[in-house]
């Protein structure tokens, strides 16, 4: 599966408890992004990566949440002393870079990580 | 920041018939426009898209439509089959920073 990868696909934890999701894009995308989402509502964008360098991050995200990509292939994503309220679908999506074939701006979706923390 | 609203929430259609779901945005830097349809459980699949320098753009049986003037964008399914009923996200986006609208619950019913 040459698709955009992540890991795990669930994590169940104690509020209070570090998590970290690992993500790994499509061969060659330069960017990335980081996004959350709830039952019955729409991604919500977290942070932006071309390639190592984070260039977007939400006002939404609090200082618990970091997120890096120290070699501008995989990122992960880390929350400290999780809440209730951080339970969610974390999803991560890979663009191609600017003046290649594919489109710059189609964004590619990975599986999610499912988040529940009791 | 951009504020992308969508509508109806929730759409029911027999099949066969034509459905449509509107989406409007507020940042006038934003320029692409994509659609995604979300089955339960599984991640956005991109369906269509458009950028900001087009008005229209149609694939077999779906099509989008763009007024950048009034900030608004269309996603039109027509001939729908049971196989079309997901969630649908519209999104403005200015390659940076994208926002999606709260999703179109669209059933098809045989």
């Amino acid at each position: 599966d040459t698709g955009v990868s992540q890991d795990p696909r669930h994590k169940i934890t104690k509020r209070g408890q570090n998590v970290t999701f690992r993500c790994d894009p499509i061969s060659e995308h330069n960017r990335l992004y980081w996004y959350r989402q709830t039952l019955g509502q729409g991604p919500e964008f977290l942070t932006y990566f071309q390639n190592e360098a984070q260039l977007e991050k939400s006002r939404l995200l609090s200082d618990r949440f970091s997120a890096e990509r120290p070699k501008g292939s995989f990122s992960t994503l880390e929350i400290q002393r999780t809440e209730q309220g951080d339970s969610a679908m974390y999803l991560c999506a890979s663009s191609p870079p600017l003046g290649g074939l594919a489109s710059p701006d189609t964004q590619y979706f990975g599986p999610g990580t499912r988040l529940t923390v009791l | 920041g951009e504020n992308v609203e969508q509508h109806p929430s929730t759409l029911s259609v027999q099949e066969g018939d034509s459905a449509v779901i509107k989406c409007t945005y507020s940042d006038s830097a934003s320029n692409y426009f994509p659609w995604y349809k979300q089955e339960l459980g599984k991640r956005p699949q991109l369906i269509i898209d458009i950028r900001s320098n087009v008005g229209e753009k149609k694939d077999q049986r779906i099509a989008v439509t763009l007024n950048k003037t009034a900030k608004h964008f269309s996603l039109h399914i027509t001939e729908t089959q049971p196989e079309d009923s997901a969630v649908y996200f519209c999104a403005a986006s200015n390659r940076q920073n994208f926002v999606f609208g709260p999703g179109t619950r669209l059933s098809v019913l045989p």
